[in-house]
């Protein structure tokens, strides 16, 4: 079974532009998260879809973060205008839903860098 | 809403000994509780998780967990490590109701010396 695939590994961009990062879940995942991981911190959850349909984005900053997830398999991530502090990792995790519990699997994240 | 709290960012230990990562958690409600692990450059891979039933939860490559209610704690333990155990490990939680969101503590560095 093939894991969570995330593109690109690595991205180093300068402040205010825009940057986009791709996942694919494990097929036949329902459900699908987004989570940044600032160095030296855990990783915090910043959108969940289930299928198409956002579950809770509370910790999305809007004003700057966006994300979709077209036909309920890939999902999108962008920011823009980025800034220095969306420097951080960031981790694609899908899970089949359902019963609590459920084990999440994680991609292997994408390394952004803003200059 | 839930916190984690992990009490050591960095654990040093020799080869062959053995070792405890501890976790502390806060929530209003019931809890499912996780350990995960990341090796550089990787992403984060399940090791436990409780749900309910015994409080000992044995996980991949000979770690183990206890959950003990009344503490608020799921410390994660292993008799005896290797180099391979070298990585950062996460503690988290998620609640029993809701969109069973997975909150995460800052995060271990074990280091495994020779």
């Amino acid at each position: 079974e093939a894991g969570v695939a995330q593109s690109p590994r690595y991205k180093i961009i300068e402040k205010r532009q825009s940057v986009a990062f791709w996942c694919n879940p494990i097929s036949g995942h329902a459900t699908l998260y987004w989570y940044q991981q600032i160095l030296g911190q855990g990783p915090k959850l910043l959108i969940q879809f289930q299928n198409n349909g956002v579950v809770d984005d509370s910790q999305l900053p809007k004003d700057r973060f966006s994300a979709e997830r077209l036909k309920g398999v890939d999902s999108t991530l962008k920011i823009q205008p980025a800034k220095l502090e969306d420097s951080a990792v960031y981790l694609c995790a899908s899970s089949s839903g359902g019963a609590g519990g459920v084990e999440q699997y994680f991609g292997p994240g994408t390394r952004l860098t803003v200059t | 809403a839930q916190s984690v709290t992990q009490l050591d960012s960095q654990v040093p230990v020799f080869e062959e000994a053995p070792v405890e990562l501890r976790c502390n958690y806060s929530s209003s409600v019931s809890v499912y509780l996780f350990w995960y692990v990341q090796y550089p450059n990787q992403g984060l891979q399940l090791l436990l998780k409780y749900l309910s039933g015994s409080t000992l939860v044995k996980g991949i490559n000979g770690f183990e967990a206890e959950f003990n209610k009344s503490q608020t704690s799921f410390h994660l333990r292993k008799p005896s490590v290797h180099i391979s155990d070298t990585a950062e490990y996460f503690c988290a939680v998620s609640d029993w109701q809701g969109a069973q969101k997975l909150v995460f503590g800052q995060g271990t560095r074990l280091t495994i010396n020779p």
